[in-house]
């Protein structure tokens, strides 16, 4: 059965710092995904993970997959509010069956 | 959310009544998925559906029922409804390859 868990689960931060959230699962995969969701709102993609290695950027989000440790991880660089968010990695069985099952999120609070 | 849409936004049941959550997507996509999200507990897969005419068990199915009649729609129907259904339900279509999963709005289920 897979697993995936997400630390943090909750963060706290001051803007301008950087930090790291890390992704876990339990079994082999090769595809990892990163969401956001604002408060009240829907999930949006961030990042889609498709091979060991592989390493993805957008603004001041980093994501990165190492499939050998089974380790996903979303870095934020110099932190600023509008980042405040709640994260979610998914991670998906690929062809033993078509499931894709979420992290419980991790609760961004970027404190200006 | 682009190309997904869901009814209805809200609703508030009796225990024991039913209902059936409506999900639609016009990317022609064969893969679609219905998720509950619970404070602290991440999205949780209820079913999945890889193609039309098939579905399959998620996380947790128990107390819910799936329909995929055509490739566009994708309905989730609570028979007897629960106060521990009361919930936030996502549909979403995309995934398990290159595409990430695209997410409806949302319907906000009280059960009392």
């Amino acid at each position: 059965e897979l697993k995936v868990e997400q630390n943090p689960l909750f963060l706290s931060m001051q803007e301008g710092k950087n930090y790291t959230i890390y992704c876990n699962y339990s079994t082999t995969s090769d595809r990892l995904y990163w969401y956001r969701q604002d408060p009240g709102k829907s999930l949006e993609s961030l990042f889609v993970l498709l091979s060991n290695g592989a390493v993805k950027q957008e603004g001041r989000l980093m994501a990165s997959l190492d499939t050998k440790a089974r380790l996903s991880t979303l870095h934020i660089t110099a932190a600023v509010h509008d980042l405040s968010a709640t994260y979610f990695c998914a991670v998906d069985l690929m062809n033993r069956d078509d499931k894709i099952i979420f992290g419980k999120g991790t609760r961004l609070h970027i404190l200006p | 959310n682009a190309g997904v849409t869901q009814t209805p936004k809200f609703q508030v049941l009796k225990t024991g009544q039913s209902m059936t959550l409506q999900c639609a997507q016009d990317m022609n996509h064969n893969s679609m998925y219905w998720y509950r999200q619970d404070p602290g507990m991440g999205l949780r897969l209820i079913y999945y559906s890889a193609s039309e005419g098939t579905t399959d068990k998620g996380e947790v199915p128990n107390g819910y029922n799936v329909s995929r009649l055509n490739k566009r729609e994708f309905s989730l129907r609570l028979e007897s409804a629960a106060p521990s259904q009361t919930s936030v339900y996502f549909c979403a279509y995309g995934g398990p390859d290159v595409s990430p999963l695209h997410f409806g709005n949302g319907t906000r289920l009280t059960v009392t």
